[in-house]
Parts: C-alpha cells; structure tokens; sequence
C-alpha cells in the first residue's frame, strides 16, 4: 500500500530557530516521485521541491534543505533561521500510477 | 510549467444549490486532477479527468454530486451539486506535466455552504 506520515500535526518555534518537519513514505514501487508543498492561509499550494527514487543527494535551497533517505524511507525538510513568513502548512506527497498520495499535513507556526 | 486560472477563488452559496467550478489551462494536458480539502484536512482526490473519456471518480464520490466536463486539453469544470454546509470545502484542481512528473495546481476554490 502507498502511504505518507507527516506525524508532527503542528509545530511550533520562535522566529530565526531551525526546525524540520519529518515525511515517512511507504511504497513498493522502485520508481516513484516525492515533494513538498507549502498551503500559506491564502489557500493555494507552493511547489517547493521534486526528488526521484533514484536521486538521493539531499537538496538545499536557500533557507530550505531536504534530507532524502531511501533506507528509512524518509524525505525530510529543514526551515534554517525560521521566518514568520515560513508559517504555513506543509504537505509531503508521494507521486504513484499518476495520481499523488498526501500527507495529512504539519502546521507550521513561527513566532516573532 | 503550466498556469492555471482556477475561478472563482470563493463563494458563499446556500444549501440545494450547485456551484460550477472551472480551470483554464495555459497549455495542453492530457491528465486534470480535481481534489477536495475539507477545513483542517489534507488533500483528497474526488476524480481524473481526461479529455475524451468520462472521469474517474474515487471511493466516496459520485458522479451525481460531483459531475466533471473536459470537453478539450486545456479546460475543466466541476460541479458541486445539491451542496450542504459539509461541502464547505477549498476545491482544487491540478495538472500533471508531461513525463517529469510535475504537478501544477490552481489556486483553489473557498467554497461555504449556508
């Protein structure tokens, strides 16, 4: 069965502290897509990163990294030097057969 | 990537009612995606659309309530039909691109049943 686990419903940190929000993944195929998605309260989604099965060089953009471990199944995104800005909610997804498999979702509050 | 215009960005509408719901394409897609996001929740899909074929509807969602036109590549509407407050919903639709596996996604629809 596909599944995704974002089991963090919310956190919650002071502006300019790191924080990173966990993604687990479970999947049989050996070919499959993984991304985040940030929804800010306006509503729409934020494309924020793609990484395919067989590239598990972690990423870094700016203030944003990812961890990408297939051995634990994980696809991990860390916020360095949090901004009131980040404060969102963030969704890790695992694309499969075409359609997209989501995570429930961890809340992300950043305090000034 | 692809754009797309997704109208309109809220409503409020009263029970019994039906809302149309519709997004623009800036270029041809084969597969349209259309999701549901009750408040607090995450994503869930209702149907994929096609162009050229009727949509697929996942376990929960009928074609009655929710009723989908694709009449070409670059256009897409759903329905909510005979809404209650539980349809109170944002209502998203999403493209896939081509072979990267990219999802492009509208802006959504803030929809309150009263």
């Amino acid at each position: 069965a596909q599944k995704v686990t974002q089991a963090q419903t919310e956190i919650s940190v002071v502006e300019k502290e790191d924080v990173t929000l966990d993604c687990v993944y479970e999947t049989r195929d050996t070919t499959y897509y993984l991304f985040w998605y940030k929804q800010p309260p306006s509503g729409e989604l934020v494309f924020l990163i793609r990484r395919n099965s067989f590239d598990e060089q972690n990423e870094i953009s700016g203030r944003y990294s990812w961890n990408f471990q297939k051995s634990t199944s994980s696809f991990n995104f860390t916020i360095t030097a949090s901004q009131v800005v980040d404060s969102a909610v963030y969704f890790c997804a695992l694309s499969s057969n075409y359609q997209l498999i989501w995570g429930a979702g961890t809340k992300l509050i950043i305090k000034p | 990537s692809a754009v797309i215009s997704q109208k309109p960005s809220r409503d409020i509408c009263q029970r019994g009612t039906s809302l149309t719901i519709q997004c623009q394409v800036d270029s041809q897609v084969t597969m349209m995606f259309w999701y549901r996001q009750q408040p607090g929740q995450s994503l869930t899909l209702i149907a994929t659309a096609n162009q050229g074929s009727e949509a697929t509807y996942e376990s929960g969602f009928v074609i009655d309530k929710f009723p989908i036109s694709r009449p070409n590549l670059t256009f897409s509407t759903l329905t909510v039909s005979n809404m209650s407050p539980e349809d109170s919903s944002i209502y998203l639709c999403s493209v896939r691109e081509g072979n990267n596996y990219g999802y492009t996604f509208g802006s959504g629809t803030r929809l309150t049943v009263v």
